[in-house]
């Protein structure tokens, strides 16, 4: 089975901060891996997806997000955090043949301070 | 337009009342999908379905049921509501032909159950 664990609910950064959100992984099969941020009183959109090719995947707004398969992670990053980068924030897992049935985590709530 | 709408946005009811949500999507894509996001819990399927014909149980159907009206139109119903269906659900739409394909969202239905 697969799943998908999300380290922090909540994150508080200061603006101009690097944003570190975690995401580790589990599945017996090579995994696709996705990020959704959720703004207030808004669905969930797409950041980034890792599909196998490149291991470092380049989303909106700046995020990025690495795919190591030893470690079993795929942590979302951004440099410099921006006020608008205040949302939630989701991982998700599915893999071949899994009908993209998506699994999700619980989510990271991220703050932005002045 | 936006290309996923969800119809009520907002639906406060009883319990044992019967609801529908609507989901109707503009992007010509076959799979659908309705998922209840619980804080803290992430978002957790509750029914998809890949054509007119294909509809299948996800992690949590207890207590809902489907239809899909049309390649465009999927609706989620609480056959008899219970407080703890109380939830925010969102409908999604993929094409697989994007594969591994993204997830499209709705603006979501806040459901209250009292």
């Amino acid at each position: 089975a697969q799943s998908v664990t999300q380290l922090g609910s909540h994150v508080s950064v200061s603006e101009g901060a690097l944003v570190l959100l975690r995401c580790n992984y589990s599945s017996s099969v090579p995994p696709y891996l996705f990020w959704y941020v959720q703004y207030p009183n808004q669905g969930l959109q797409l950041l980034l997806k890792y599909t196998s090719a490149a291991t470092l995947v380049k989303g909106i707004n700046g995020f990025e997000a690495e795919f190591k398969k030893s470690e079993t992670s795929f942590h979302l990053t951004k440099p410099s955090a921006h006020m608008s980068d205040a949302a939630e924030y989701f991982c998700a897992v599915t893999f071949t043949g899994g009908g993209n049935k998506l699994t999700f985590g619980t989510g990271t709530q991220l703050k932005v301070e002045l | 337009d936006a290309d996923v709408t969800q119809t009520p946005r907002n639906r406060i009811t009883k319990t044992g009342k019967r609801i529908m949500l609507e989901c109707s999507q503009t992007k010509g894509h076959d799979r659908m999908y309705w998922y209840r996001q619980d804080p803290g819990l992430g978002l957790r399927l509750i029914y998809y379905s890949f054509d007119v014909k294909d509809i299948n149980k996800g992690e949590i159907s207890d207590g809902y049921s489907v239809s899909r009206q049309a390649q465009a139109k999927f609706s989620l119903s609480l056959e008899s509501a219970i407080p703890n269906q109380t939830a925010l659900y969102f409908c999604a739409t993929s094409d697989p032909r994007q594969g591994p394909d993204t997830q499209y969202f709705g603006p979501g239905t806040r459901l209250t159950v009292l």
